[in-house]
């Protein structure tokens, strides 16, 4: 069973959905949980940084942890065909190697 | 822009050479990473330098070894190159207060060098 689990989608919106995108994950000393969005061929970009559980809010993005059910969240409100691109979740204990999910591809259709 | 640099940005190799892949780090920024990225995969932890010296590795054979150097850039070296190194190669940098890192230790990537081992 792999650390981190996120579906890979391709995950299909219009523009102007609401899309909801998870990851789950199994060790339990895990602390630190990111979302990072990748466009195709580019590195990924940090969008969301959050410590322990709880919300957090940026803009459009809104991101979750129930690390009660070791279960992360990323919203994103309004979305547009700019943010299509794989998102990848990612977390570490505070050591710093990151452990990510596989990438879950987004496609907002105009 | 992370202000993360990698060169260079296309490799092609035959399978048994060797590679040198390099990173420029964020300026100020004590610790670079770097990770394999297969096609289709999240980017798996390949080892991270901190001040110099090898601050922890996963699960990846000594065949692939690293250096980092004072001027914040780093490299990567890949020997006996195999079919299944081909893959997207992501360094990133960041500035940790200690070997343990901790709260505010964010990893900004670099664009990658892809790699294709023939």
């Amino acid at each position: 069973q792999k650390e981190v689990e996120q579906d890979p989608g391709p995950l299909s919106v219009p523009e102007g959905a609401i899309v909801s995108l998870n990851c789950t994950y199994s060790n339990s000393a895990f602390q630190y949980f990111m979302w990072y969005r990748q466009y195709s061929r580019k590195g990924p970009e940090l969008l969301m940084y959050t410590y322990s559980s709880g919300n957090k809010e940026d803009g459009r993005f809104t991101a979750q942890v129930d690390k009660s059910s070791k279960y992360i969240s990323l919203f994103i409100r309004d979305s547009q065909p700019s943010d299509s691109a794989t998102y990848l979740c990612a977390m570490n204990t505070g050591f710093q190697k990151l452990v990510f999910g596989t990438g879950t591809r987004l496609l907002v259709s105009p | 822009e992370t202000g993360v640099t990698q060169s260079p940005t296309h490799l092609i190799k035959t399978r048994g050479q060797q590679v040198t892949l390099r990173c420029s780090s964020q300026s100020g920024h004590n610790t670079v990473s770097w990770y394999q990225q297969a096609l289709g995969q999240g980017p798996q932890f390949i080892f991270q330098y901190y001040r110099e010296e090898e601050n922890g590795r996963g699960n990846f054979p000594p065949r692939f070894s690293g250096l980092q150097f004072p001027n914040y850039s780093s490299e990567l070296n890949v020997n006996a190159l195999e079919l299944d190194d081909s893959a997207l190669y992501l360094c990133a940098s960041s500035l940790s207060w200690g070997t343990s890192g901790g709260a505010g230790d964010t990893q900004y990537f670099g664009p990658g060098t892809r790699l294709t081992v023939l």
